[in-house]
């Protein structure tokens, strides 16, 4: 069974950097294919997809945002961590991880969502 | 930038049949775009769908189904339940980036 969770700071003010942790079971990335993603969802708005990291250490970001963040992740501990830097009240969303299955460039399926984690940027 | 355009709302009646669809900016979707769709409901994390254009996950009933459609990806729901009144998105790809549609918000009426 595959189950993934967020966690991190509920609160953050501006300018502060945003650290989430991700803690998955049911899938290794020590091992081929496994990638793990996050996304976020402002209240009431739309999804948007923010970065991904490969079980080989490749990484992709959402280009506009690509500045602010970083993704690591700890196989040793089944953990996938998303820094973001100088964070600003528009920021404030729900901050989801995600199993993706990928292959090369791309990835064809998304199907396994955390709960998600609702962070607010205020001061 | 990348924009995927997606119906804002639609509404169906119980037992119909509703499609929606899923365009982009950057010309006709093709399966290159491997496609997804994710329903989400009130207070809840978005639930996949369709992947890679017209596979169903494991647990995806079967009145839903992926197709493409006058160079849009298309989600069609057969024979609509109550439950299926949500919020539906689409996911594609561009060259190692991902982008999400706007969202459909399904009325079942």
């Amino acid at each position: 069974q595959i189950t993934l969770k967020e966690s991190g700071p509920t609160l953050v003010k501006p300018t502060q950097t945003l650290t989430l942790t991700c803690t998955f079971s049911g899938f290794s990335l020590s091992a081929g294919g496994g990638t793990v993603g996050w996304i976020r969802q402002p209240p009431g708005k739309a999804l948007e997809w923010l970065a991904l990291i490969y079980w080989d250490d490749y990484k992709r970001y959402n280009p506009s945002l690509k500045s602010r963040l970083t993704i690591t992740k700890d196989t040793s501990k089944n953990q996938v961590v998303l820094t973001m830097t100088n964070v600003d009240p528009v920021d404030t969303a729900t901050y989801y991880c995600v199993r993706a299955f990928c292959g090369g460039s791309t990835c064809q399926s998304w199907p396994y969502w955390g709960q998600g984690t609702l962070v607010i940027v205020s001061s | 930038q990348t924009v995927v355009t997606q119906e804002p709302s639609l509404t169906v009646s119980p037992g119909g049949t509703v499609t929606l669809t899923c365009a982009s900016s950057t010309g006709a979707v093709t399966t290159d775009y491997y496609p997804n769709w994710f329903q989400q409901k009130p207070g809840q994390a978005p639930r996949a769908l369709i992947y890679s254009t017209t596979n169903r996950h494991s647990w995806t009933p079967a009145r839903f189904s992926g197709s493409l459609l006058g160079g849009k990806t298309a989600l069609t729901l057969s024979g609509v339940q109550p439950e299926d009144e949500a919020e539906y998105y689409c996911l594609l790809h561009y060259g190692g980036a991902w982008v999400f549609g706007g969202g459909t918000k399904l009325t079942v009426l």
